[in-house]
């Protein structure tokens, strides 16, 4: 049982490039998110999708696209990528039904540099 | 503005002593608060979590009160051990909306 898969687990990109970070998670969850987590920042929440077939901005989305292909996957995408977002970044599901409160399970990150 | 608070961004505490973890709040919406611990290159795991109806909550060595009045959470390890070196953060969320975390205390138990 994986849990929630995240790939790459590290990529380098220079200034300007695009690039997908994927998750996907063998849970049957349906809400699943995107955090970055900076030195001294804590986790702060990028976009989430409460259910498949919705997207929602969280606290940090400019530069962020997100898409949720199906109940399983839920991608990233970063369109013109800045040494500002160079960060760990985590995906996470949880059941949630009405409460987008209950226990999110994480992958293992990955760690994304912008030179 | 902070949310979710952790003012000490570390703490130090000898094997088998008690490790005690504090979180202020302060938004008095939030009905469902929660602990995760994290490695190193690991993401963060869900440890325990209290609920605003309740004001303590245990699971084996780990109990987390709850004081709505004062819009504090804590979080008691007893007994501490070298594997409980990680980093805490503090979550909390009010009905149909996402986690917000605090920005975490690293706890480093000293054998």
């Amino acid at each position: 049982n994986a849990g929630v898969t995240q790939t790459p687990k590290f990529q380098v990109l220079k200034t300007g490039q695009s690039m997908t970070l994927q998750c996907a998670q063998d849970m049957n969850h349906n809400s699943m998110y995107w955090y970055r987590q900076d030195p001294g920042m804590g986790l702060r929440l990028i976009y989430y999708s409460a259910s498949e077939g919705t997207t929602d901005k969280g606290e940090v989305p400019n530069g962020y696209n997100v898409s949720r292909l199906n109940k399983r996957e839920f991608s990233l995408r970063l369109e013109s990528a800045a040494p500002s977002q160079t960060s760990v970044y985590f995906c996470a599901s949880s059941e949630a039904g009405s409460t987008l409160g209950w226990p999110q399970h994480f992958g293992d990150g990955t760690r994304l540099s912008i030179l | 503005d902070q949310q979710v608070k952790q003012n000490s961004p570390s703490l130090s505490v000898q094997e088998g002593r008690i490790s005690i973890l504090n979180c202020d709040y302060t938004n008095s919406m939030f009905d469902y608060f929660l602990w995760y611990k994290k490695y190193p290159a690991e993401g963060p795991t869900f440890l325990i979590s209290i609920s605003s109806i309740k004001d303590k909550n245990e699971d084996g060595r780990f109990t987390v009160f709850l004081n709505k009045s004062a819009k504090h959470l804590s979080l008691h390890i007893v007994p501490s051990q070298p594997g409980d070196s990680a980093v805490y953060f503090c979550a909390a969320s009010e009905r149909n909306t996402p986690l917000v975390f605090g920005k975490g205390t690293r706890l480093s138990v000293i054998a």
